[in-house]
């Protein structure tokens, strides 16, 4: 089944400084990747996702890359903000056997953007 | 507020106990997702129903149980619990059954086992 790596597990940026979470998937079915924005005690916000057949995506300060060849996947916060602290996930949707059509959680990212 | 309810907030029980957690989809969606989330770890897809359907399984222990109603909204039933079943458990759901479509996640039901 897919299987989900996300590095690195915790991340410390001055503000005003980009950070950048990479992750890496194992079913090069999967077509579908979401990353979540989950604040301590609060529920997984999705904040931007990408599919497939789409090599970039931008939302105001947020960016996301795919590279299916390399099956690798990443998240880009340019102009870092303390309000951009928190916990970050990445996740794939799996394309066949046991994960078929179900999201792969990586294991998050702790962002942390100090003033 | 992404439009998806879980009740209750906060649950605390014993070991050896049951306890039912409800979630209610957003107005529109038909597909109803359940996870995990332990201290310090990741999401852990618990299983999906889809319109009344059970669609797919990942981690779900045998002694946990789950059914969407005809109304749409979701129950997750844990039984003989023990101290490793404490964990954030939330609900997410989207409009279509496929997994291609964008989650929402409800607010989550924090489950203490004692």
């Amino acid at each position: 089944g897919e299987n989900v790596e996300q590095h690195p597990s915790t991340l410390s940026v001055q503000e005003g400084d980009s950070a950048v979470i990479k992750c890496t998937y194992s079913d090069s079915a999967s077509n579908y990747f979401p990353w979540y924005k989950q604040e301590l005690g609060k529920r997984p916000q999705l904040i931007i996702d990408i599919r497939s057949n789409v090599g970039e995506k931008k939302d105001q300060r947020i960016a996301v890359t795919l590279n299916k060849t390399a099956k690798h996947f990443s998240l880009h916060i340019t102009e870092t903000q303390p309000e951009d602290s928190a916990v970050y996930f990445c996740a794939a949707r799996g394309g066949y056997g046991g994960s078929q059509g179900n999201l792969i959680f990586g294991k998050g990212t702790k962002l942390s953007v100090k003033p | 507020d992404s439009g998806v309810t879980q009740t209750p907030k906060h649950l605390i029980t014993a070991t050896g106990q049951r306890v039912t957690l409800r979630c209610s989809p957003r107005s529109g969606d038909l597909s109803v997702y359940w996870y995990q989330q332990s201290l310090d770890q990741g999401l852990q897809f618990l299983i999906h129903y889809y319109n009344g359907e059970e669609r797919a399984k990942g981690n779900i222990l045998e002694r946990f149980s789950a059914q969407q109603f005809p109304d749409l909204h979701s129950e997750l039933n844990l039984s003989s619990l023990e101290l490793g079943d404490s964990a954030l458990y939330f609900c997410a759901s989207s409009v279509g059954g496929t997994g291609a479509y964008e989650q929402y996640f409800g607010p989550g039901t924090r489950l203490t086992v004692t």
